[in-house]
Parts: C-alpha cells; sequence; structure tokens
C-alpha cells in the first residue's frame, strides 16, 4: 500500500514551454501532497505544500507564479512549470501523507526535467 | 526556519565496516525522520523517532533520538553493498508538524 506515481517521469523541453508534471496516490486518498525539488547531489528542497481543494502554499523564494500547483482530488496534484528555462531542469518530487500516516510521507518516483 | 545540520555529506567504506550519520538542530524537535534514497531513486520511509532517547533498530539499522530531542543518529552495521544510498534525516518545521525540512543528506558507498 501507500505508493505514489508520478508522470513522467522524464521530460525534455524548450526553453519557454510549459510542463506539466502528475502525481498521484494509487491506493490511499492523500490530504496533503507536497512538492520538492532535488539538484545533483543535493538535498530535497520543499517548494509547496497543496491541500485538495485549497491553494497551496509556497515556500519562500518560489514562485507561485511560476509554478502552477493544484490539488483537484485527493489523488491527484499537478505541478505546472511555465516558461520553463534552463535553471528550473531538476529532479522533481511529489510526496503524500494522509490523516493516518503519522507524518510519514510517501514519495513519488520523481520527474526529471531537462530544459534546453 | 527550522534547519537539520547532517554530517558527514560523504562516508565510503569497506563492506562490513560500520557507519554512522549524524542529524542536529539547534531546537527541539517533535519528532525526526530517516529516509533512505538508492542512487537515481527516490526517497523511501526508514522510520520516525518521537521519544527523547528513543533508540529503535531494524534489522542492522540502529537509530537513536537524543535526550533534548535535538540530535539524532542512524548507524549500520558491518554494510553491504546493498546499503549504497544517501541518508537524508528530515524534521518538522515551518510552524507546521507535516512540513519537512530535510538535512543534506549522507552518501554512503560500499566497496565490496
Amino acid at each position: 500500500g501507500a505508493v505514489v506515481s508520478q508522470h513522467p517521469s522524464w521530460v525534455i523541453c524548450k526553453s519557454g514551454t510549459s510542463v506539466k508534471i502528475e502525481c498521484r496516490s494509487l491506493d490511499f486518498q492523500a490530504t496533503t501532497m507536497f512538492w520538492y525539488r532535488q539538484f545533483p547531489k543535493q538535498s530535497l528542497m520543499l517548494m509547496a505544500t497543496s491541500n485538495e481543494g485549497s491553494k497551496a502554499t509556497y515556500e519562500q523564494g518560489v514562485e507561485k507564479d511560476k509554478f502552477l500547483i493544484n490539488h483537484a482530488s485527493l489523488t491527484l496534484s499537478t505541478l505546472t512549470v511555465t516558461s520553463a528555462h534552463p535553471e528550473d531542469s531538476s529532479f522533481y518530487i511529489c510526496s503524500a501523507k494522509t490523516d493516518k500516516s503519522n507524518n510519514e510521507q510517501f514519495f513519488g518516483p520523481g520527474t526529471r526535467l531537462t530544459v534546453l | 526556519g527550522q534547519q537539520v545540520m547532517q554530517i558527514p555529506q560523504y562516508q565510503h567504506v569497506q563492506e562490513g565496516e560500520d557507519f554512522t550519520t549524524y542529524c542536529n538542530s539547534s531546537t527541539t524537535l517533535s519528532n525526526i525522520q530517516w529516509y533512505k534514497q538508492r542512487p537515481g531513486g527516490h526517497p523511501v520511509f526508514l522510520i520516525q523517532l518521537v521519544k527523547s532517547g528513543e533508540v529503535k533498530k531494524q534489522k542492522r539499522l540502529t537509530f537513536q533520538f537524543g535526550e533534548a530531542k535535538k540530535n539524532s543518529s542512524l548507524h549500520i552495521t558491518a554494510t553491504q553493498t546493498t546499503d549504497v544510498g544517501t541518508y537524508f534525516c528530515a524534521a518538522p518545521g515551518g510552524g507546521s508538524n507535516y512540513k519537512l525540512t530535510f538535512g543534506k543528506g549522507t552518501l554512503l558507498t560500499v566497496n565490496p
């Protein structure tokens, strides 16, 4: 149980285009989902926290107009990187928790974004 | 905001040697979690420690939470090549008990 999927697993796009990444909880309802980015050989940096049906809470320094988050249901959250630039190239990982998971976060497999 | 310092950044050992990674916080933590990320993979939850002085074991892994709940350690006895990966500690922070602040991680490599 507690499986989280992400799609796509990797994407290459041209500078200026937008990319949507989906995060799904497959066998549980995720009351809260988190979006992280991870640069090579670095730690996970929390970008935003999203709760179903409400606006995402962004961490300081993360542009909400550039990283659009939609948590439309208890099993799906999407992150759209708008007008992507090479510096947005990174590993984006989502995680999900439930009210019953005792703070444990279940991570998706991640999406590697490369912006040319 | 919440900061968790983790050392060492890298550790290379011979198979069979022990390994320890440490995390420290300047503030008292309500709990601390440990995750493992294999190369090319995603973080996988290992354990959560909540009580002061708590010690938990998972086979060759021993997790400790300090008496003051400001530090924690993960110790692996007799490492194996399957232990390779980055070990992160993570603590709640930012005013929310749900958000996690991750340490920088310790990359463990094991020479067979």
